[in-house]
């Protein structure tokens, strides 16, 4: 256990729907960073909160938005989902930056059919 | 911008020959740390080992070991006497103080699969 909880684990929806990726971080940790890994684009960045405030954005859609609450748990909401939307969502959490380094829940695999 | 290179996208060896896997960087900054991760069939990514800017000591953790490079940007992992559960992908990551406040990415590597077998 890595101490980043992501739920659920994994998740089939329709095309057109809306669903939420939960993501807990490690005890003490601030930053919450968000990931998105498919086939054919490998393991991109989304977006990154620290302590409730966004503080980086990658390449994440206008579909998607994401929050981070005042206990630090983290959500990645996904709207309007296409077929290409179909990938593994990691979220990853850090003390501060990454000069400690990033753990990194065992993720979410999102289906889209 | 940030930018990692593994140009290798599929290795494949016999169990016990020793493997070297090849991470290629980019970064105009100075202070920066490189990472590499496995990620098993089951998906999670685990992480290997983190080394910052400054120290370029070459280092061992039983079968593995890294060899750090600034003079050519790279940080390559070597397996030593691979095992069929080293079968997996491999990523090598930069991270760098591009971001004020409390927070820098990860950029990845694609990434490369290692085939371990008998």
């Amino acid at each position: 256990d890595s101490g980043v909880t992501q739920t659920p684990k994994h998740l089939i929806t329709a095309t057109g729907q809306r669903v939420t990726l939960r993501c807990s971080p490690r005890s003490g940790d601030l930053s919450v960073y968000w990931y998105q890994q498919s086939l054919d684009q490998g393991l991109q960045f989304l977006i990154q909160y620290y302590n409730g405030e966004e503080r980086a954005k990658g390449n994440i859609l206008e579909r998607f938005s994401a929050q981070q609450f005042p206990d630090l748990h983290s959500e990645l909401n996904l709207s309007s989902l296409e077929l290409g939307d179909s990938a593994l969502y990691f979220c990853a959490s850090s003390v501060v930056g990454g000069d400690y380094g990033y753990t990194f829940g065992s993720g979410t695999r999102l289906t889209v059919v | 911008a940030q930018k990692v290179t593994q140009a290798q996208t599929e290795i494949s060896v016999v169990e016990k020959e020793d493997v070297t896997l090849d991470c290629v960087y980019e970064t105009r900054d100075t202070t920066y740390y490189l990472f590499w991760y496995k990620q098993p069939p089951s998906g999670e990514l685990v992480f290997l080992i983190r080394r910052n800017s400054f120290d370029e000591q070459n280092e061992i953790s039983g079968r593995y070991s890294w060899n750090f490079q600034k003079s050519t940007s790279s940080f390559n992992f070597t397996i030593t006497a691979s095992q069929v559960v080293d079968s997996a992908v491999y990523f090598c990551a930069l991270s760098t103080t591009t971001f004020t406040g409390g927070g820098n990415k990860l950029t990845f590597g694609t990434g490369t699969q290692l085939k371990v077998e008998l």
